[in-house]
C-alpha cells in the first residue's frame, strides 16, 4: 500500500522562528510536491522536485526553501515564519512517468 | 490567478441522485485528473483522462474532456453520503509533472 507520511498533522509556531515540515514515501517515486492549500484558493505549488537535490520554483516559492537529500524525504523549510503562512501544507509524490499524485494526510500550521 | 476553475464552488443534492462538476482551465495540456479529497485529508487520486481521450468511466465515475472548450466534467451517478468531499481538477500547464490544481467544488450528499 503506498504511503505518504508527513511530520506533523498539527503544528504551532511563533512569527520569526524556523520550520521544518519533512515529508517522507515509501513508492520509490521520483518526483515529490509541497502545496498550500487556503479556502477559496485551492492548492498552490510551492517547490518541486524531480530527483535527489533537484529542486523547481512552483508558483509561491516566496518565504520558503526546500531540501531533497535522500530520494524518498522531501523537507519544506520556512526561514522565518510569518502569520501569512498559515495554511495547510500538503505533500505529494508521483512516478517519473505516471501523473497520478499520492498525497500526505496534510500539516496544518499556525504561525501566531 | 488558477489554471483550473471548477464549477460549481459548492453543490448539494440527494442521496441517489447524480452530481456533476465541471472543470475549465486555460492552456493546452497532456492530461487531466480528478481527486476527492475529504474534510481535512490529503488528496485522493481518482482518475485521469488523456488529452487523446473525450470520455472515461470507472464505477460511478464519468469524466469528460472537451479539449477544444479547455473544458472537463465529472459526474458521479447514484451518489452516497459517502461521497460529500471537496472535488479537484488537475492539468499539466507545463506538460511536465508538476500539475496545477483548481479551488475544487464541495459536494454535500444527505442521506
Amino acid at each position: 500500500d503506498v504511503k505518504v507520511t508527513q511530520s506533523s498533522r498539527y503544528l504551532v509556531k511563533r512569527t520569526g522562528e524556523k520550520v521544518f515540515l519533512e515529508c517522507v514515501q515509501d513508492m520509490d517515486h521520483e518526483n515529490m510536491f509541497w502545496y498550500r492549500q487556503d479556502p477559496g484558493l485551492g492548492l498552490r505549488l510551492i517547490y518541486f522536485s524531480y530527483d535527489v537535490k533537484m529542486k523547481e520554483k512552483g508558483d509561491i516559492p516566496e518565504g520558503y526553501s526546500v531540501s531533497r537529500e535522500k530520494k524518498e524525504r522531501f523537507s519544506l523549510i520556512l526561514e522565518s515564519a510569518s502569520t501569512n503562512q498559515t495554511s495547510m501544507y500538503l505533500c505529494a509524490s508521483s512516478n517519473a512517468v505516471a501523473y497520478e499524485q499520492y498525497f500526505g494526510p496534510g500539516t496544518r500550521l499556525t504561525v501566531t | 490567478s488558477q489554471q483550473g476553475e471548477e464549477d460549481p464552488q459548492a453543490l448539494s443534492i440527494q442521496e441517489g441522485e447524480n452530481a456533476t462538476m465541471n472543470c475549465s482551465y486555460k492552456t493546452s495540456i497532456n492530461n487531466l485528473q480528478w481527486y476527492r479529497q475529504n474534510s481535512g485529508r490529503g488528496l485522493v487520486h481518482l482518475i485521469l483522462i488523456r488529452s487523446n481521450e473525450r470520455e472515461k468511466h470507472s464505477g460511478r465515475l464519468r469524466v469528460t474532456l472537451d479539449t477544444s472548450k479547455k473544458s472537463s466534467s465529472l459526474l458521479i451517478t447514484a451518489s452516497r453520503a459517502a461521497d460529500t468531499a471537496s472535488y479537484f481538477c488537475a492539468t499539466d500547464p507545463y506538460n511536465n509533472n508538476d500539475m496545477r490544481f483548481g479551488a475544487g467544488t464541495r459536494l454535500t450528499v444527505k442521506p
